[in-house]
């Protein structure tokens, strides 16, 4: 059973740069038939998609936040990251990594994902 | 100001039918592009429901339906049930070269 999970620190000082893992069990990061997307959901709001990466290394992201964010696989260790720099309180979310479906590319439908890890940004 | 409009809550009573609907543009759902649904569950990740405008996954009961139409989408649900409580959002791709997503509705069973 495929399974996803966000790793990083739940705080993040204000005008810092947040990075979060997503290690995939059960399949392989490598499959070309999926991409890997992260997306974000703030207290009480809707979600956002930030980006979406394919094992390649090819990536896409929102141009909202593209100037402040880098996503990048390590197929070897089966993960992929996410890096926002100059982070402020409006980045304070619940970070989720998922899984695109098959046969949908960047910013389709995502059928598997992480349960999620709050960031906090404090000054 | 989220790029597809939702209303923010709709309700019904057990065994009922309701519909969410997705309102967006000519940039996105109005270009042709799919529009997926998902549901929430309180203190959850989000759950695929519907994709590519009506297209359920697997285990998804077929009480869920979804439809398209010019610029708007629509997710119905026949046979309301207590446990479909939670909130619902709508996705889609837009020219601006970006995934989009409803600002969710919350559906409330009464």
């Amino acid at each position: 059973q495929l399974q996803l999970k966000e790793s990083g620190p739940g705080l993040v000082k204000s005008s810092e740069t947040l990075s979060l893992t997503c290690t995939v069990s059960g399949g392989s990061i490598r499959s070309s038939l999926y991409y890997w997307g992260w997306l974000r959901q703030p207290p009480g709001k809707g979600l956002e998609w930030i980006g979406t990466i394919y094992h390649s290394g090819s990536t896409y992201y929102n141009p909202s936040l593209q100037s402040r964010v880098t996503i990048s696989v390590d197929t070897s260790k089966n993960h992929f990251s996410l890096k926002v720099s100059s982070m402020t309180a409006a980045d304070t979310a619940v970070y989720y990594c998922a899984r695109h479906l098959a046969g949908y590319a960047a910013a389709g439908p995502l059928g598997y994902w992480g349960q999620g890890t709050l960031v906090t940004v404090y000054s | 100001q989220s790029v597809l409009t939702q209303p923010p809550s709709v309700s019904g009573a057990p065994g009922q039918r309701v519909t969410i609907s997705c309102t967006g543009s000519s940039s996105n759902i109005g270009a042709g592009y799919e529009v997926h649904w998902y549901q929430q569950l309180p203190g959850t990740a989000p759950k695929l429901l519907i994709h590519g405008n009506s297209n359920r996954p697997s285990g998804v009961p077929d009480r869920f339906s979804g439809s398209k139409s010019g610029t708007s989408a629509s997710l119905a649900i026949t046979g309301l049930q207590a446990e479909d409580e939670a909130d619902y959002y709508c996705q889609a791709y837009d020219n601006s070269l970006s995934g989009v997503f409803g600002g969710g509705t919350k559906l409330t069973v009464l």
